[in-house]
């Protein structure tokens, strides 16, 4: 079964701008989180998605937004970019709400 | 909030020792306690995890003990090999879907 994929891998942008990732779940998962893991904060929870619904979010500024599709798929949207939004982005996924989470490999976004 | 601690930050062993990575958390809430292992480049991959109703857990090599009066969560890894270097995060929750993670145990097995 393949595993949690997310794209894309690698991501330059400049102050301002606006991005989109996209994170596929393992197959036959419902459930999709979304973790930002920077060396300062280390690994922060942003939000969760379980049937096209967020059920809980994370202390981050609206800037930052999601959203999940009716085949499970996920993306996530950061909106005028800052220096400070540089990290490695983290989709996990789990077959329902409160199971275990794996996560994928990640999106690392540099913001020059 | 949730406050997860995490000791030590690094962690030398000789390959065939023991390792033991303790954390605390602050919510008498949480009840969901799992252990990642992240390699450079990789994603957090789980390897234990352990519910508030259970005091221990083993799958082969890892343990994981859990202390609720206390609040505190062990690691531990037994018969150390080379492929066990990595960092490694612990977590709390109130359920699997928001965790609130350490900051990382970097452990290295010295051949």
């Amino acid at each position: 079964k393949a595993g949690v994929t997310q794209t894309p891998r690698y991501l330059i942008k400049t102050r301002g701008q606006q991005v989109t990732l996209s994170c596929s779940p393992i197959s036959g998962h419902r459930s999709v989180s979304w973790y930002q893991q920077t060396p300062g904060q280390g690994l922060q929870f942003l939000f969760e998605y379980f049937s096209e619904t967020q059920r809980n979010k994370g202390n981050f500024p609206g800037r930052f937004s999601g959203r999940q599709f009716s085949n499970s798929r996920s993306e996530m949207n950061v909106s005028t970019l800052e220096l400070g939004d540089s990290a490695l982005y983290l989709c996990a996924s789990s077959p329902r709400v409160d199971e275990k989470l794996f996560f994928g490999s990640g999106t690392q976004l540099s913001v020059l | 909030g949730e406050n997860v601690e995490q000791h030590p930050s690094t962690l030398s062993v000789q390959e065939g020792d023991s390792a033991v990575i303790k954390c605390t958390y602050s919510d008498s809430a949480s009840n969901y306690f799992p252990w990642y292992k992240q390699e450079l480049g990789k994603g957090p991959q789980l390897i234990i995890d352990i519910r508030s109703n259970v005091g221990e857990k083993k799958d082969q090599r890892i343990a994981v003990t859990l202390n609720k009066t206390a609040k505190h969560f062990s690691l531990h890894i037994t018969e150390t090999q080379p492929e066990d270097s990595a960092v490694y995060f612990c977590a709390a929750g109130k359920g699997a879907n928001n965790l609130f993670f350490g900051t990382g145990t970097r452990l290295t097995v010295i051949p």
